[in-house]
């Protein structure tokens, strides 16, 4: 158990809809990252907050947003959603924000869009 | 092409095997990653180098900065070790965004 609590475990959606996926991070940690993984790209890095401002954007579409709470727990949401969507979304939290740090993950969102 | 190529895609070991995997990038990185998943989905980081060696248990992983190469270790491979080897990258000049690999699936075999 890695600590980090991410809900829902599983989630199916119809095209155009929209979800949230929450996240929340080990205890004491500031920092959260959100990931993609799918068949085709892998895993790839969306977006970290740090203490409650975004500090790192990667591959996120404008389709898709993210926030981190004064308690520290993150949402990621997705919009108008398309099947190419499905994938599994892994949260992750560090003490901080800097590179020297590990990385704990959550044991994902698996989302499935028909 | 992807900054980050792990080799072999995909290996099969039998139980008490020595096994490497590769990582290769083309960047420079503040910090190399290794991470384990396992079939149903969830990801534990092994490791975290961004020079030399660490060990931990049978495993053990090594990163050579001026190659931009990594090795991950398993010694007298199990079973339980079957899962996707995932290396990922934090690139000097990509803040802290991680970059990763395909993944190297291994099966050990009893």
């Amino acid at each position: 158990d890695s600590g980090v609590t991410q809900t829902p475990k599983h989630l199916i959606t119809a095209t155009g809809q929209r979800v949230t996926l929450r996240c929340s991070p080990r205890s004491g940690d500031l920092s959260v990252y959100w990931y993609q993984q799918s068949l085709d790209q892998g895993l790839q890095f969306l977006i970290q907050y740090y203490n409650g401002e975004e500090r790192a954007k990667g591959n996120i579409l404008e389709r898709f947003s993210a926030q981190q709470f004064p308690d520290l727990h993150s949402e990621l949401n997705l919009s108008s959603l398309e099947l190419g969507d499905s994938a599994l979304y892994f949260c992750a939290s560090s003490v901080e924000g800097g590179s020297g740090n590990t990385i704990y993950f959550g044991e994902g969102s698996w989302l499935t869009v028909v | 092409k992807n900054e980050v190529e792990q080799s072999p895609q995909n290996l099969t070991a039998q139980e008490g095997e020595f096994i490497t995997i590769n990582c290769s990038y083309s960047v420079g990185i503040s910090a190399l990653h290794w991470l384990q998943q396992h079939p149903g989905g969830g990801i534990v980081s092994l490791f975290m180098l961004s020079s030399g060696k660490k060990k931990h248990g049978r495993l053990i992983a090594t990163i050579n900065i001026q190659e931009k190469h990594s090795s991950l270790h398993i010694t007298a491979s199990h079973p339980r070790d079957s899962a996707v080897y995932i290396c990922a990258v934090r690139g000097s000049n990509s803040g802290y965004a991680l970059n990763f690999g395909k993944g190297t699936s291994l099966l050990v075999t009893p």
